[in-house]
């Protein structure tokens, strides 16, 4: 069973400031199945990134999603207000679990 | 718009039993897989379990395989969770969501999601 590691657990930056969010999997994601959400508080997730790289309908440019194997980045170039939130990649594909990691933090410094 | 609603939490006993539903609009249920996904007070999230689009499949978290039994009705586009022998550590909000593509043998990404219902464990 893979496990997503994702670091930093928070991070702290300004509004303008370009935030680097890790995902490191324990063995290697096939197909690149590898998924970002965000969540802001009371809200339920929200899809971001499929497929490591694929921004989802409706999703700014500002994000980004990069990375295969077991090594996986989600880059938001300029911190808006609204991008302050919780971030979760997440493993799918042929096997289960379906593997989320425990998340990252995004907060106003 | 696709739209996901929940049903069916509330407060229960250990080792008592709900049955979540969720109903789903705008888009060809029997298409899609279709996943159960829990998050605990203040925690992350946890996959549950998942159904193929025609029922096929239905797989478990391991934390829950043997309590929990996912199902679904293509004709009256609603999927369903029944959760026996419940323990606190089941309380959590539950998500219903939806896979990004209509694929075969392959889970996908969710790009749907419930509001969420939130179940509660406790004596």
């Amino acid at each position: 069973e893979i496990v997503l590691t994702q670091s930093p657990g928070t991070l702290s930056l300004s509004p303008g400031e370009r935030a680097t969010l890790s995902c490191r999997a324990s063995q290697s994601v096939s197909s690149n199945y590898l998924a970002w959400y965000q969540q802001k508080p009371g809200q339920a997730p929200r899809l971001l990134i499929y497929g490591a790289s694929t921004r989802a309908t409706g999703i700014p440019d500002r994000f980004s999603g990069s990375g295969s194997g077991t090594d996986f980045t989600l880059t938001i170039t300029r911190l808006e207000p609204e991008d302050f939130a919780v971030y979760f990649c997440q493993q799918y594909g042929r096997s289960t679990p379906l593997i989320f990691g425990g998340g990252t933090k995004v907060e106003i410094k | 718009e696709v739209h996901l609603l929940e049903s069916g939490g509330g407060l229960a006993q250990p080792g008592g039993s709900l049955r979540l539903s969720c109903a789903a609009s705008r888009f060809t249920f029997s298409d899609y897989a279709m996943s159960w996904v829990r998050q605990a007070p203040g925690k992350g999230l946890e996959w549950v379990s998942a159904v193929g689009g025609g029922g096929d499949g239905p797989d478990y978290a391991d934390s829950v395989k043997g309590r929990f039994s996912i199902s679904r009705d293509n004709s009256k586009n609603t999927l369903y969770l029944q959760m026996n022998s419940l323990r606190a550590e089941d309380t959590a909000i539950y998500y219903c969501v939806k896979d990004h593509f209509p694929r075969n043998g392959v889970f996908d990404a969710f790009d749907i999601w419930g509001q969420g219902t939130m179940v509660t464990v406790s004596s």
